[in-house]
């Protein structure tokens, strides 16, 4: 079975940390995207990479950054958490635009 | 710019009959449209797509079609259960690797 695995299910933080999300893909897909689910306002592009060390920004960078260092893997780096970033963040990969997203379960990030 | 709006937000149905939900996008460059299914707690999973060369798919209890002169491509689901309850999003491709999601449909099917 194809997976995309989240390091973490939950994750509270506190303001001003740095924080880390990563994904693993074992798909050997090219592309990796992160979005943050909010009720009301469905998925929203954070990053997505189409390469290793390819980054490229979504509809709502800011605030975030990214790496990808490995085809597989795809973190999200919170550069200094504020309240406004508690959400659920989902890591994706794809094979290419006609393949549709496999999604990772999501992080749900709470920030104090 | 570019968005896809969905409708209805919220859609209860009696077991058995069917559901539908519409999306409408504004990019006319999008060929490529996906179904997401997100169950309580779970991840979104690809339940169906169309490319814009295709008017209608199916695929057993659930179809999609694409009018791609209104930009309006539609989620049919017939003879429906409990266990599709459940959260539905549409998306509309946008550029070679991304898309735009629309901000989701809670189905209720009620026994």
């Amino acid at each position: 079975d194809v997976k995309v695995t989240q390091s973490s299910r939950y994750l509270v933080k506190r303001t001003g940390e740095k924080v880390f999300l990563e994904c693993v893909q074992d798909m050997d897909h090219e592309n990796m995207f992160w979005y943050r689910q909010d009720p009301g306002l469905g998925l929203r592009l954070i990053y997505f990479s189409y390469d290793v060390k390819m980054k490229e920004k979504g509809d709502i960078p800011e605030g975030y950054s990214v790496s990808r260092e490995k085809k597989e893997r795809f973190s999200l780096i919170l550069e200094s958490a504020s309240t406004n970033q508690t959400s659920m963040y989902l890591c994706a990969s794809s094979f290419g635009q006609y393949y549709g997203y496999t999604f990772g379960s999501g992080t749900r990030l709470t920030v104090v | 710019g570019e968005n896809v709006e969905q409708h209805p937000s919220t859609l209860s149905v009696q077991e058995g009959d069917s559901a539908v939900i519409k999306c409408t996008y504004s990019d006319s460059a999008s060929n490529y449209f996906p179904w997401y299914k997100q169950e309580l707690g779970k991840r979104p999973q690809l339940i169906i797509d169309i490319r814009s060369n295709v008017g209608e798919k199916k695929d057993q209890r659930i179809a999609v079609t694409l009018n791609k002169t209104a930009k309006h491509f539609s989620l049919h689901i017939t003879e429906t259960q409990p266990e599709d309850s459940a959260v539905y999003f549409c998306a509309a491709s946008k550029g070679t690797y991304k898309y735009i999601f629309g901000t989701g449909t809670r189905l209720k099917v009620l026994a």
